[in-house]
């Protein structure tokens, strides 16, 4: 069946970075863009940035602009976010999801919990 | 950036009631690009409605989306008791794809 299956749950000190991952399964990889939703504890959803699986193009939100990187790789159908300079407050649930072309998201991993803590 | 702004914060309903929840967008969302989503205590977000009105695969017909331009309805007809959760509208119709800060709805 489709679905994304994301990395594990990582521990992170104050400056360092993160590399998410991302596996698809069960659909056509390229056709689909993959975007990137955070959820600090408690809180709601936040819109982090979209790649195209097809050509890698990428739009991301401003507040996170220098500071992340989305990227895929098509050969294994696998999505990455990177986060850098990573602060306490960017401890967070990080989703991927799948996107299609003028449509609405419509299946999501399992999330990855993010912990920056000294 | 457009902005959605859910109401309420918070309902508080029993099983069998008609739930209403709103969303109201800073500018006008274009082609209805307005999807809503039920999260449950850790879980991933799960899509309901798409295109305003349009309910997703599986999403049982008491679930039913209205509205256009800059405000937008959800309506679950009579609850059941596994609707309790958290509802967040999400516009895809401009970057950033911004959320609605949730609506949660108690028993």
């Amino acid at each position: 069946q489709v679905q994304l299956v994301q990395s594990g749950h990582e521990v992170k000190k104050p400056g360092a970075s993160v590399k998410v991952s991302c596996k698809a399964s069960g659909y056509t990889f390229t056709s689909y863009g993959i975007i990137w939703v955070r959820q600090a504890p408690g809180q709601g959803l936040e819109w982090m940035g979209w790649i195209s699986a097809y050509n890698g193009n990428t739009n991301y939100a401003q507040k996170f602009q220098g500071r992340v990187t989305m990227t895929t790789d098509t050969s294994t159908s696998a999505a990455y976010m990177e986060l850098r300079s990573l602060r306490s407050d960017d401890t967070a649930v990080y989703y991927c999801a799948r996107k299609p072309t003028g449509n609405a998201v419509d299946i999501w991993g399992q999330g990855t919990m993010v912990t920056v803590s000294s | 950036e457009i902005v959605l702004t859910q109401s309420p914060g918070t309902l508080s309903l029993s099983p069998g009631e008609r739930a209403t929840l709103s969303c109201r967008a800073s500018q006008s969302v274009s082609n209805n690009y307005l999807a809503w989503y039920q999260q449950k205590p850790g879980q991933a977000p799960r899509l309901l409605i798409y295109g305003a009105s349009s309910r997703a695969t599986g999403i049982p017909d008491r679930f039913s989306g209205s509205g256009s331009g800059t405000d937008f309805t959800l309506t679950i007809s009579r609850l059941e008791p596994e609707d309790f959760a958290v509802y967040y509208c999400q516009q895809y119709d401009s970057s950033p794809q911004t959320f609605g800060q949730g609506t949660k709805l108690e028993i």
